[in-house]
């Protein structure tokens, strides 16, 4: 398994603007999923892209993926204060999750 | 929505005793984890865990921890002489084939 390494480290905003975070990686991939974490609370999945996939979306949030330069971004538009939050991404080619230090996102009212 | 229930939901202990974390994973997921996070690191794997057996484990699982499925639900870790930095949140998680994984909102863990 590998880790994904998100940049940048933090990020501030204000509410109503985008946030865009990404995610690089070493190795080739099924798949990749994001997941936010609230502090001091559990992982919560926002969403998977399969190798084959180059954009997806759910909701607010649009992911990117690019295997050819082995990465992939997280946009989230029209941000709101509880999208505060930390958000990791977890590349994946093998059966566990493995995570990197995250993007940690304020959203500033 | 299904979820994956975890209990209980902060456990304060003493050094040197056991502790038994327990987790509800869907039921009709096959593949359950545990993961830990300390207070201010990264998420990290710990074990994962099919038909019955340990399919994987990290460097951080030694001997002092263990995992059951004691019955066709609940899923435990056990740490059997916690020590300080055995402090973390602990996580389970499973998932039924190669999709998305669940995850528990975890059990803080306190050793003093």
């Amino acid at each position: 398994s590998q880790q994904g390494e998100e940049d940048p480290q933090a990020l501030s905003i204000q509410e109503g603007e985008n946030a865009t975070m990404n995610c690089s990686y070493k190795t080739s991939i099924n798949n990749l999923q994001w997941y936010r974490q609230n502090s001091g609370r559990g992982l919560v999945h926002l969403i998977l892209i399969r190798s084959n996939e180059r954009e997806k979306h759910s909701g607010r949030l649009r992911v990117t993926l690019d295997t050819s330069k082995k990465s992939s971004s997280l946009l989230i538009t029209a941000s709101r204060a509880a999208d505060t939050a930390s958000y990791f991404c977890a590349p994946t080619n093998d059966y566990k999750l493995s995570f990197g230090a995250g993007t940690t996102v304020t959203v500033r009212a | 929505e299904p979820e994956v229930t975890q209990t209980p939901s902060h456990q304060v202990t003493q050094m040197g005793q056991e502790v038994i974390l327990r987790c509800v994973p869907i039921s009709n997921h096959l593949y359950f984890y545990w993961y830990r996070q300390i207070l201010g690191q990264k998420v990290e794997f710990l074990v994962s865990f099919y038909n019955n057996e340990i399919s994987e484990k990290s460097e951080i699982f030694d001997d002092q921890f263990s995992v059951e499925r004691p019955d066709g639900s609940n899923f435990t870790l056990k740490i059997r002489s916690t020590k300080l930095e055995d402090s973390a949140m602990y996580f389970c998680a499973s998932r039924r084939d190669r999709r998305d994984y669940t995850f528990g909102s975890g059990t803080r863990l306190t050793v003093v």
